[in-house]
């Protein structure tokens, strides 16, 4: 099976841009999560979808959103992007059916300028 | 607010010898831990996991170690190899899983 993508890897944007990551899931699994990586500050859970739905939810302000499609693809979109924002953001799948182990893609690095 | 803390940014061990990464959490509702292995430029993989009713699991040369009373978990690696060059982030589930600010390994030849 392949694993998770990510698309597009790299990504350099300015302030006050608005940016769109996708996400394709290991064939099969319905549940995607992402998260943002920063130095020092591990991995921060952004949002959860399930079968199109948005199942939880991190502490992250309204300027991220995600969305996921009736195929188990899911895009992440950030909006008014601001400095803070430069990170590696990671997605993650998983069959649905329990949490705890996630099936991580290479993430997309963002660099806001 | 950090519910699951890696105190330790980094650590350096002998090759052959023991690798004990250590995680910290604060809430007691968490029901299951993992530990994942990220190399740079790919996503974290999973590694091992232990859920709250067990101390102990144990996978090849990796052992994890639960002890609820004391909200800590610890990552045994025995022996160490150079390929366990990585950081690893410890990872706790309630609702959704919560991960620490992760330990870098160097294994030293």
């Amino acid at each position: 099976k392949a694993g998770v993508t990510q698309t597009p890897r790299y990504l350099i944007k300015t302030r006050g841009q608005q940016v769109t990551l996708s996400c394709s899931p290991i064939s099969g699994h319905r549940s995607v999560s992402w998260y943002q990586q920063t130095p020092g500050q591990g991995l921060q859970f952004l949002f959860e979808y399930f079968s199109e739905t948005q199942r939880n939810k991190g502490n992250f302000p309204g300027r991220f959103s995600g969305r996921q499609f009736s195929n188990s693809r899911s895009e992440m979109n950030v909006s008014t992007l601001e400095l803070g924002d430069s990170a590696l953001y990671l997605c993650a799948s998983n069959p649905g059916t329990v949490q705890e182990t996630q099936y991580f893609g290479p993430g997309t690095r963002l660099l806001v300028l | 607010d950090q519910q699951v803390k890696q105190n330790s940014p980094s650590l350096s061990v002998q090759e052959g010898r023991i690798s004990i990464l250590n995680c910290d959490y604060t809430n007691s509702m968490f029901d299951y831990f993992l530990w994942y292995k990220k190399y740079p430029a790919e996503g974290p993989t999973f590694l091992i996991s232990i859920s709250s009713i067990k101390d102990k699991n144990e996978d090849g040369r990796f052992t994890v170690f639960l002890n609820k009373s004391a909200k800590h978990l610890s990552l045994h690696i025995v022996p160490s190899q150079p390929g366990d060059s990585a950081v690893y982030f410890c990872a706790a589930r309630a609702q959704k899983l919560v991960f620490g600010q992760g330990t870098r390994l160097t294994i030293n030849p």
